[in-house]
């Protein structure tokens, strides 16, 4: 199984708004609807922010949302932060009945 | 709050072994299905593989790369997780995290990990 695609850097001012993708094929993220996204500060341990391609767990900024079209999930931060700059990964549940994920996605707020 | 805590990690030779626990008290252990997940320096995610509940026959399922050298296992008397990791490589330093699933792909909590070196 190989590693969902993500691009390796996204970039964005403080108040704007940025969509990282993430794609995979017909056996993972077009599959199911089981893509979730995590964010990664440095140091620290992933912490989910969205699940089942569009659910946020509770405590979770609505700014953060997700979507899906095809094999393509995209992860949308609205009105960035200078908190939110982090590494944010993209995970699927596959038809082998494992998990992948993305490479990962360094964000930078500027 | 649910909390994980792994252990058992530090410098191995390649070749050797090594069994990582992670305990998982306050929790209903037995009723959650129980993943690792590792991160090599600089690197990105990687899932290593899945065990479900003892009434779901404590199935596990592994990533293509490590299947046949990874053993996942658990001892819900003691909440705790296994994972046995053989024959290892250079490549298998990273950083070892166990986390939980709230629902399919849905991983929550995780733990803070727990570094292997594999080094000569």
């Amino acid at each position: 199984q190989s590693a969902l695609t993500q691009p390796a850097t996204v970039s964005g001012s403080p108040g704007q708004s940025i969509t990282i993708s993430c794609t995979g094929t017909s056996s993972d993220v077009g599959g199911y609807n089981y893509v979730s996204w995590y964010q990664q500060h440095p140091g620290k341990a992933p912490k989910v922010m969205i699940y089942e391609v569009s659910h946020r767990p509770s405590g979770v900024s609505n700014r953060f949302s997700g979507s899906k079209s095809g094999n393509t999930a995209s992860l949308t931060i609205s009105g960035l932060q200078a908190e939110d700059e982090a590494d944010y990964y993209c995970s699927s549940y596959t038809s082998s009945s494992t998990l992948v994920f993305g490479g990962g996605t360094k964000l930078t707020v500027l | 709050e649910v909390q994980l805590v792994e252990s058992g990690g530090g410098l191995v030779k390649p070749g050797g072994s090594l069994r990582l626990s992670c305990a998982a008290p306050g929790f209903t252990f037995s009723n959650a299905w129980m993943n690792w997940v590792r991160q090599a320096p600089g690197k990105g995610l990687e899932w290593l593989g899945r065990i479900k509940t003892r009434t779901e026959g404590g199935t596990t399922d592994y990533a293509a790369p490590v299947k046949g050298r990874f053993t996942i296992s658990r001892d819900d008397s003691k909440n705790t997780l296994y994972l046995q990791v053989n024959s290892l490589k250079t490549e298998d330093t990273a950083l070892y995290y166990c986390t939980t699933d709230q629902g399919i792909n849905w991983l929550d909590p995780w733990g803070q990990g727990i570094l292997v070196t594999v080094s000569s």
